[in-house]
C-alpha cells in the first residue's frame, strides 16, 4: 500500500555514469517533485510536474532530466555523475493545488546516491 | 524571498516533557502556508502539522500543536509529553499561495532522553 515509492533505495555509482531514478505515486495527485537533501541534511526543491507539465525547475545542473510519463510517475534521470551529486534524492506528490487550505506534500523513502 | 530560519541545530528534552521548536520565516506574501515535516534516522520525511496564513487558529494535531504569531512571523512547533520516538529532525517548511514550491528550514535535531 505504498503512497510514494522510489526505486532503487540505494545506489553506487562512478563518476561519469549516466542513471535514473524512479518515483511512482498511488494517491492520485496530480503535482509530483524532486527534492535534493545534501550531508548536512538541507532540503531543495530541484523540480516539480503537474499533470506530466513542467512547473517549477530550480538552478539544476542540465545533467538533471526529469521525465513525467504519467501524472503517476516522475522519474529523474542524470548525466555524467560528479562526486557533488552525493545526496539523498526524495520524490514527493501533492493533490490539486489551492490557494488556501493545507497542500501537504508526501514523501517517498528517498534514494541515496553514492557517487564514487 | 522566501526564507525560514530554524535556529536551534539540536534540542534535548526529557521524556514526557513539552519542547519548543523554534521557526520564522519571511515572505512579502499575504497568502501563505507553513509546514512541519519530522525525519526520523530511518529517513523517511513525514508530515506532521499545517498552519495556513489565514488561519485564526493555532493548528492542533495529538501531541503536536503550532504557535502561530504572524505579527512575529513565527510559527513555532510544540510538541508535548515528549517520546522517545519522537527524537528525530524537524523541519519547518513555506509555500506561498498559488506556488507549489515548498521551502525549508534547515532543521532541528530533537533528542528525547529517557
Amino acid at each position: 500500500d505504498t503512497a510514494v515509492s522510489q526505486t532503487p533505495k540505494y545506489l553506487v555509482t562512478q563518476m561519469g555514469n549516466d542513471k535514473s531514478i524512479k518515483c511512482e505515486q498511488n494517491l492520485g495527485h496530480d503535482t509530483m517533485y524532486w527534492y535534493k537533501q545534501d550531508s548536512k541534511k538541507f532540503l531543495k526543491i530541484m523540480f516539480s510536474y503537474n499533470n506530466k507539465e513542467l512547473i517549477i525547475n530550480e538552478t539544476v545542473p542540465n545533467r538533471f532530466s526529469p521525465k513525467s510519463p504519467d501524472k503517476a510517475h516522475l522519474n529523474l534521470h542524470i548525466n555524467s555523475l560528479e562526486l557533488g551529486d552525493s545526496a539523498v534524492y526524495f520524490c514527493a506528490s501533492s493533490p490539486r493545488l489551492r490557494d488556501r487550505g493545507s497542500n501537504e506534500q508526501f514523501f517517498g523513502p528517498g534514494t541515496r546516491l553514492t557517487v564514487l | 524571498a522566501q526564507k525560514i530560519t530554524q535556529t536551534q541545530p539540536g534540542m534535548f528534552v526529557q521524556e514526557k516533557e513539552a519542547v519548543t521548536l523554534d521557526c520564522t520565516y519571511d515572505t512579502s506574501d499575504q497568502s501563505y502556508g507553513l509546514f512541519w515535516y519530522k525525519q526520523p534516522s530511518s529517513g523517511e520525511m513525514i508530515f506532521l502539522i499545517y498552519q495556513g496564513s489565514y488561519d485564526e487558529q493555532n493548528a492542533t494535531e495529538g501531541r503536536y500543536s503550532l504557535n502561530f504569531q504572524k505579527a512575529r512571523k513565527s510559527a513555532n512547533l510544540v510538541i508535548s509529553a515528549s517520546q522517545l520516538g519522537d527524537s528525530a529532525m524537524y523541519f519547518c517548511a513555506m509555500k506561498q499561495g498559488g506556488s507549489e514550491k515548498l521551502v525549508f528550514g534547515k532543521g532541528t535535531k530533537l533528542t528525547v532522553n529517557p
